[in-house]
């Protein structure tokens, strides 16, 4: 079975900081979909960056970044420049048959 | 364009009641899927639906079910609710077989129906 862990229940940064958040995964497929959602406290999922197994090259949106190693099931979520906005849960998820998610991690942006 | 919409947004049952919660997906989508938020916890995969039949289940009990209209929006039901089942629910939509990769790249969550079981 899939499963998926993030190591860090909490994270801070400073403002205009960097941060990593850090998660692995465990899965003997070789097509799937890696995903870092932000739930913040209206609850509602938001999409922060999406990852394709197949591909080698590491997605960036903006600010965000990910850090794919693929041999070692490991997908972490780089967020520079970090705004008072970005605090929220955030959460790593494998997606290929259905959607499997991690504990989360929350993050704390201090002024 | 409005988004995945879920209602209601927050319900409060007794014990061994049963809930009726309702999700309709971003006009064109023809998937949804269901997951369970505990407090403190990530989502928990419930149900995926797609042109009206279910394409996959999570480990949750037979109290828990399920079903896709033709218009594509959706229930999920719980029958003889008990304290655990006190939780977030989100729903989600894909205009793809959310089981397939291609599913996966549009795959836009509700702001969730607050369950609170007594």
């Amino acid at each position: 079975a899939q499963t998926v862990t993030q190591s860090q229940p909490e994270m801070s940064v400073q403002e205009a900081e960097t941060v990593t958040l850090s998660c692995t995964y465990d899965t003997s497929e070789s097509d799937y979909y890696l995903f870092w959602y932000k739930q913040p406290p209206s609850r509602q999922m938001i999409l922060v960056i999406r990852q394709e197994a197949y591909k080698q090259q590491n997605a960036t949106e903006n600010r965000f970044s990910v850090n794919f190693q693929k041999a070692a099931k490991s997908f972490s979520l780089k967020i520079s420049d970090s705004q008072l906005g970005d605090a929220a849960m955030y959460f790593c998820a494998y997606r290929s048959n259905d959607m499997r998610f991690g504990a989360g991690t929350r993050l704390t942006v201090k002024p | 364009d409005a988004g995945v919409t879920q209602s209601p947004t927050h319900l409060i049952k007794t014990r061994g009641q049963h809930v009726t919660l309702r999700c309709s997906p971003i006009s064109g989508h023809k998937s949804v899927s269901w997951y369970q938020q505990v407090l403190g916890q990530g989502p928990q995969f419930i149900f995926q639906y797609y042109e009206k039949e279910e394409r996959g289940r999570g480990n949750f009990p037979d109290r828990f079910s399920a079903r896709q209209f033709p218009n594509y929006s959706s229930e999920l039901n719980v029958n003889a609710l008990l304290l655990g089942d006190s939780a977030l629910y989100l729903c989600a939509s894909s205009l793809a077989d959310a089981g397939t990769l291609l599913g996966a790249r549009g795959y836009t969550f509700g702001s969730g129906t607050r369950l609170t079981v007594v």
